[in-house]
């Protein structure tokens, strides 16, 4: 049973609207954090986050945007999007302290069209 | 700058075969090393993990072995079957700081029935 959930799980939108891409986990981790993945293809590190309040860009540049008000909750925001966007975001999570690994979502196919 | 190479990009095997997946790291403050298997459609789910201290990990048919002379770790699925076929990715973690994992391109297994 997943404990990071992501919704919605495909998404079709027009060039130029605005999206939020949710991420939810219950397990009360601290970090959370976002990927970026062509299907198959390397995991990309867009954004990052050590816990309330607290946010990092990752490796890959991304005109995204994202927020940490609850340590549970981390969407992921697009102002304007572009079919350069098209691609499939993961979300993960992971306790502080040690080295545990991460929990992955299921995903978010995005196509802008 | 990579700071875990994964090889091969791709690997196709006939059912009953061994494949063998190769990572190479330079960081030696790494002391946590994972594998992670993706199904099309899925998230990264942890699959098997190591760390330093010992040479070879065990879990069913899966097994990482582990160089720290050499810096390299290496997946061995044993009698691999159809449904293995995925895109596997090793990573890596340093024990201080954020812990955050570093992960490899990823490697698409095939296995032929």
């Amino acid at each position: 049973e997943a404990d990071i959930y992501q919704t919605p799980r495909y998404l079709v939108i027009g060039t130029g609207k605005k999206i939020t891409l949710e991420c939810s986990q219950t397990m009360g981790h601290d970090k959370m954090y976002w990927y970026q993945q062509d299907p198959g293809m390397e995991l990309h590190l867009i954004h990052y986050s050590y816990g309330v309040n607290s946010t990092e860009k990752g490796d890959l540049s991304s005109e995204s945007t994202v927020s940490r008000i609850r340590t549970e909750h981390f969407p992921l925001t697009l102002e304007s999007a572009r079919p350069s966007h098209t691609s499939q975001y993961l979300c993960a999570s992971s306790p502080w302290g040690g080295n545990y690994g991460y929990t992955f979502g299921s995903g978010t196919r995005l196509t802008v069209v | 700058q990579q700071q875990v190479k994964q090889s091969p990009q791709s690997l196709i095997v006939q059912k009953g075969g061994i494949p063998i997946i190769n990572c190479a790291y330079e960081n030696t403050a790494f002391d946590y090393f994972p594998w992670y298997q993706q199904f099309p459609g899925k998230g990264p789910a942890l699959l098997i993990a190591i760390r330093p201290d010992v040479s070879e990990k065990k879990e069913g048919r899966f097994t990482i072995s582990f160089n720290k002379s050499a810096k390299q770790f290496s997946l061995h699925i044993m009698d691999s079957q159809p449904g293995d076929s995925a895109t596997y990715f090793c990573a890596a973690s340093p024990q201080t700081g954020a812990n955050n994992l570093f992960f490899g391109t990823g490697t698409r297994l095939t296995v032929i029935p």
